[in-house]
């Protein structure tokens, strides 16, 4: 079935890395554009992080731009999120989300398909 | 990028209908029909009920219903239920070429 699997999360002190990892299956992934949206502890929804269904094209909030990087790996069905400087606000639930259009080439299009999620803690 | 607008908290009785906005601007919700809605159960990861303002996803109840006007979109819950009680999320996309959330609305079928 059309699954989204993420992976990497963690405890990590302030000012750490961390890369999470989306594996997909059910789909064609190389024609959609994939995202990265997190959700802090009793708060809502925040979209990070968009990736080109060929990874040529990438968008990021600004809340994440010039820490984060995005990438994909067609040939292994799986979309990454590389995190750096890590704030003790970056404490969240991360979740990777599909794009509902073929080949979109920006963040416009709706998630159809969600992660179950992967916890980030950052805390020294 | 600030967050759409969306009331905290609505509640209705079973069999009622309900109404949850979702205010933007000019630049993101009234500029454009890429508007989502989402359903999140706690615990749980969001659900997509709407997309492009008024679209259903294959298998998602025909209870739920989207508009828009200007800037502000809208999600209408017909008919009520037990399981609807959830948090609801709108999303649009962005002249930035982001994507916005709002803060949220916590449903309570009473």
């Amino acid at each position: 079935q059309v699954q989204l699997v993420e992976s990497g999360g963690g405890v990590v002190q302030p000012g750490g890395s961390l890369r999470l990892s989306c594996a997909a299956s059910g789909f064609i992934f190389r024609n959609y554009g994939m995202n990265w949206v997190r959700q802090a502890p009793g708060k809502g929804l925040e979209w990070l992080a968009f990736i080109h269904y060929d990874g040529r094209i990438k968008y990021y909030a600004d809340s994440v731009k010039g820490r984060s990087t995005i990438s994909r790996d067609n040939s292994k069905n799986t979309v990454y999120l590389q995190m750096n400087s890590l704030r003790v606000e970056d404490t969240a639930v991360y979740y990777c989300a599909k794009g509902n259009r073929i080949t979109a080439t920006g963040p416009y299009d709706a998630f159809d398909i969600w992660g179950q999620g992967t916890m980030v803690t950052v805390s020294s | 990028q600030s967050a759409l607008t969306q009331p905290a908290s609505v509640s209705g009785s079973p069999g009622q209908s309900i109404t949850i906005s979702c205010t933007g601007t000019s630049s993101d919700v009234g500029a454009y029909n890429f508007v989502s809605w989402y359903q999140q159960h706690p615990g749980k990861a969001p659900k997509l009920l709407i997309y492009e303002v008024s679209n259903r996803p294959s298998g998602v109840s025909n209870r739920f219903s989207g508009s828009k006007s200007g800037n502000t979109a809208s999600l209408t819950i017909s008919g009520l239920q037990a399981e609807d009680e959830a948090d609801y999320y709108c999303s649009s996309y962005t002249s930035t070429n982001t994507r916005v959330f709002g803060g949220g609305t916590k449903l309570t079928v009473l």
